[in-house]
């Protein structure tokens, strides 16, 4: 079965730095690029950060450059996200997502699938 | 950044309703369109990939269709378990965004 498991979220003070870790299992974990979403308590997704297979290539929403890091390792199917300097505005549900996809001749078409549980973080203080 | 508008935000029908959701681009993205279902307290799940490539295991009864700016989802029977939010998102560039979501309500 392929599964995402997220752990890491808890409360923190603004200004604090927390660390999530989403564990894969079920496929080849290196041979995708991975994601985090979040999600704002009653709001709409928000895609957060993603990584090439092998960590070379890393993206951002503005929002979040130069606080959040996204890496992996894998070796144990593992993705992580680097949170620090914390804001109110960045409590949410936190998820992992395997970016599935195929390419047809030069195109190559990616979604979001499967999705892990989600961790809930909460700044505040 | 390429912004997505869903519409209506929210809408009540019937079971057995026909239902149309439509997902707005704020520039062309071809048929890099995705749609996605999430039931309160769970992770979203993809119905739809590449504007109107069926999901395996998910029901015939949904349907994608639109390229360019302009896309629909269409749900031909609503059943009770289609209750729930209903997500675009584009996958044309970085970073990836979504609509805001439309609610699918029970009248």
């Amino acid at each position: 079965e392929v599964q995402l498991v997220e752990s890491g979220g808890g409360l923190v003070q603004p200004g604090g730095s927390l660390r999530l870790s989403c564990a894969a299992s079920g496929f080849t974990f290196s041979t995708n690029w991975m994601s985090w979403v979040r999600q704002a308590p009653g709001k709409g997704l928000e895609w957060v950060a993603n990584i090439k297979e092998d960590g070379s290539e890393k993206f951002y929403v503005d929002d979040v450059k130069g606080r959040f890091t996204i890496s992996r390792d894998n070796a144990k199917n593992s993705l992580y996200l680097q949170m620090n300097s914390l804001r109110a505005e960045d409590t949410a549900v936190y998820y992992c997502a395997r970016e599935a996809g195929y390419c047809s001749g030069v195109r190559c078409y990616f979604w979001f699938d499967p999705w892990g549980q989600g961790t809930l973080v909460t700044v505040s203080s | 950044d390429i912004q997505m508008t869903q519409s209506p935000s929210s809408l009540s029908a019937s079971v057995g309703d026909r239902v149309t959701l439509t997902c707005r681009a704020s520039q062309r993205i071809s048929n890099y369109l995705n749609w996605y279902q999430q039931k309160p307290g769970k992770a979203p799940k993809v119905l739809i990939y590449a504007a109107s490539s069926l999901q395996s295991g998910v029901p015939s009864r949904f349907s994608g269709s639109g390229s360019g700016t302009d896309f629909t989802l269409t749900i031909s029977s609503l059943q009770p378990e289609d209750f729930a939010t209903y997500y675009c998102q584009q996958s044309y560039s970085t970073p990836r965004t979504f609509g805001q979501g439309t609610k699918v309500e029970i009248k």
